[in-house]
């Protein structure tokens, strides 16, 4: 029963290098989401994916990329990290983006904190 | 801009206390109304939702107020427990953003013994 998988749970980057954050889940949702945490903002959206073939941008995308491999997988790239990307990252997931709102019950990954130096 | 104001920003409170944690917004077209709560390393978790055709909401010891008039809900916890202490985040459901959710800045709970 695992639910949102995030690996790693923990990097340290040094300004201009990239990585991949990975995200799968196991409860065949359609939707996928990543946010940012950051002290005193709450959670942002950065990108999202309503359904597998699809993704759009949230909230805070520039600096980042995304993809959705599969209905399982959904992966955030950082191509030149920044300072200013240091924060706690989380993949969601959820069975629909819309529609009843039963559907649309986030379920959130433990979260990766990223540090760029 | 924060599309979700949400207050206070921290509380403590005793052992069977009740805490209230405030949220207000200004699009009229959000839909839906969920907190989440948070403990430390965790991601977050659904703890309660409502929609705006009802003014109140209960489960256990969670309630959730609701005033469409004025944009604002609630969360209040009776009778609240050291295993409360956490972060409490309440959202909206965007229908004219993609049915996006946006998120208040949090509240971090204390309950003292």
């Amino acid at each position: 029963n695992a639910g949102v998988t995030q690996t790693p749970k923990f990097q340290v980057l040094k300004t201009g290098q990239s990585m991949t954050l990975q995200c799968a889940q196991d409860m065949n949702h359609n939707s996928m989401y990543w946010y940012r945490q950051d002290p005193g903002m709450g959670l942002r959206l950065i990108y999202y994916s309503a359904s597998e073939g699809t993704t759009d941008k949230g909230e805070v995308p520039n600096g980042y990329n995304v993809s959705r491999l599969n209905k399982r997988e959904f992966s955030l790239r950082l191509e030149s990290a920044a300072p200013s990307q240091t924060s706690v990252y989380f993949c969601a997931s959820s069975e629909a983006l819309g529609g009843v709102s039963g559907a649309n019950v986030l379920t959130f990954g433990a979260g990766s904190r990223l540090t760029v130096l | 801009q924060q599309q979700v104001k949400q207050s206070p920003q921290s509380l403590i409170v005793q052992k069977g206390g009740i805490p209230i944690i405030n949220c207000a917004y200004e699009n009229t077209a959000f839909d839906y109304f969920p907190w989440y709560q948070q403990f430390p390393g965790k991601g977050p978790a659904l703890l309660i939702a409502i929609r705006p055709d009802v003014s109140e909401k209960k489960e256990g010891r969670f309630t959730i107020s609701f005033n469409k008039s004025a944009k604002q809900f609630s969360l209040h916890i009776m009778d609240s427990q050291p295993g409360d202490s956490a972060t409490y985040f309440c959202a909206a459901r965007g229908l004219n953003t993609g049915n996006q959710f946006y998120f208040g800045t949090g509240t971090s709970l204390t309950v003292i013994p």
